[in-house]
């Protein structure tokens, strides 16, 4: 079945450098949404790309996705302590909304 | 504005006993309501969706069920819980197909 799969699984980085996710699947995703969960809490919705190419940003976070909608990126820049936790893509899919997640990248950062 | 709770927030279990998770949506109608297991320090996996009352759908095998007696009520349980279903539990909502917002989710040991 389709997966979408996740590198890397963990990053530390140092307060201040730049960090990036990368989500790769083997199908065309429909749409790619990413999830935020900081360590002992619930994932927590990011953003939602759909169209081919698409980028979005949110202050220090830019999300990408794929010309062929098969991969996308969240990249970091100049992490802070707050970014800290597991970041995961995952597709809703169009039959029941089902959202499958990708395994995650944990970041740690260094202060 | 919409609510999700569960509760309990922490639960420690004996192999074998049984098993009820609840969880419950205020603000909205007629939700899709999921299950999700999350083992330590890993992805979420999804065990059950719903999108009305009675109806079910199971993503995993296991010996868990799962049911939805009222349109904003979606109960998880076990007849004889496993060593193995010790994890972190997460109930999520969605509206037709948008994000999902999950609850603060059950920690689950099982001795």
């Amino acid at each position: 079945g389709q997966q979408v799969m996740q590198i890397p699984q963990y990053q530390h980085v140092q307060e201040g450098e730049d960090f990036t996710t990368y989500c790769n699947s083997s199908t065309t995703l429909s749409n790619i949404q990413w999830y935020k969960q900081r360590p002992g809490g619930h994932p927590v919705f990011l953003i939602q790309l759909v169209k081919s190419g698409e980028v979005k940003k949110q202050k220090r976070l830019t999300f990408q996705f794929g010309e062929a909608k098969k991969n996308s990126s969240l990249h970091i820049t100049a992490t802070q302590t707050t970014d800290v936790g597991t970041y995961f893509c995952a597709e809703m899919k169009t039959s029941y909304d089902k959202v499958i997640f990708g395994p995650g990248t944990s970041l740690s950062v260094i202060p | 504005s919409q609510t999700i709770h569960q509760w309990p927030a922490t639960l420690v279990q004996p192999v074998g006993s049984p098993l009820s998770l609840e969880c419950t949506v205020e603000g909205t109608s007629n939700p899709n309501l999921y299950w999700y297991r999350q083992a330590a320090g890993r992805g979420l996996q999804l065990l059950f969706y719903s999108v009305g009352i009675g109806q079910i759908s199971s993503e995993v095998p296991q010996n868990l069920s799962a049911s939805r007696p009222q349109d904003r009520q979606f109960i998880l349980s076990s007849k004889k819980l496993l060593l193995s279903d010790s994890g972190f539990y997460l109930c999520a909502w969605s509206a037709r197909g948008l994000r999902q917002f999950f609850g603060p989710g059950t920690r689950l040991t099982v001795l």
